[in-house]
């Protein structure tokens, strides 16, 4: 069975804090795909970033980066200098062939403070 | 090149009424799935589903709801006599054609259904 867990219900940061949103899954599958995905208060869905688990190499998308750890299956995701901008509810995800769709974490409502 | 579409944005249905979601799917994509997202809780998988052919509904409720992806048109989420418990926002997202992980299955979402049953 596919499950992710995003610990941290709400976070609340001052702008420009460095803000790191946790996400831990479980799979039995070798070969998934993690991704993360903004919601922002509007509602809709917006990608973020996909890694599959053979790509452990952590990737910087300017003020975004994220850390894939396979020994510890984390996938955690970094905002440097927050913007209030970024301030939505962010949801971490696992695709793996057996379970053939995505499977949620329960998000992480991030509030960036002026 | 249009993302995928949902309609309507909004929909209002009394308890006991009848509600229709449609998507349309990006071009060229065969995959559709349908995700629920209920009031502070994650999107949770319902249904996925090929041209004229139903994959996986492991995440359908029993009875009431059900769904298709006909050869011609966008694929419809149906439920029937909705109750209040139904209010939520259901997302489609889409993927294209390989079946494989290899270079596929990244989903890409519409901007959902907000469903609000008075």
């Amino acid at each position: 069975a596919q499950k992710v867990t995003q610990a941290q219900t709400e976070i609340s940061v001052v702008e420009k804090e460095d803000v790191t949103l946790d996400c831990v899954y479980e799979t039995r599958d070798t070969t998934y795909y993690l991704f993360w995905y903004k919601q922002p208060p509007s509602g809709e869905l917006v990608f973020l970033i996909r890694r599959n688990s053979f790509d452990e190499q952590n990737e910087i998308s300017g003020r975004y980066s994220w850390n894939f750890q396979k020994s510890t299956s984390s996938f955690n995701f970094t905002i440097t200098a927050s913007q209030v901008v970024d301030s939505a509810v962010y949801f971490c995800a696992l695709f793996s062939g057996s379970a053939r769709q995505l499977t949620f974490g329960s998000g992480t409502q991030l509030t960036v403070l002026p | 090149n249009a993302g995928v579409m949902q309609n309507p944005r909004h929909l209002v249905r009394r308890r006991g009424q009848e509600a229709r979601l449609r998507c349309s799917p990006m071009k060229g994509h065969s995959h559709v799935y349908w995700y629920r997202q209920l009031p502070e809780e994650g999107l949770k998988f319902m249904v996925y589903l090929q041209k004229e052919n139903i994959i996986d509904e492991s995440g359908m409720p029993k009875e009431r709801f059900s769904a298709e992806f006909p050869k011609e048109g966008p694929s419809i989420l149906r439920i029937q006599q909705v109750v209040r418990g139904d209010s939520a926002a259901y997302f489609c997202a889409s993927s294209p054609p390989l079946p494989g992980l290899a270079g596929g299955n990244e989903q890409f979402f519409g901007p959902g259904t907000r469903l609000t049953v008075l």
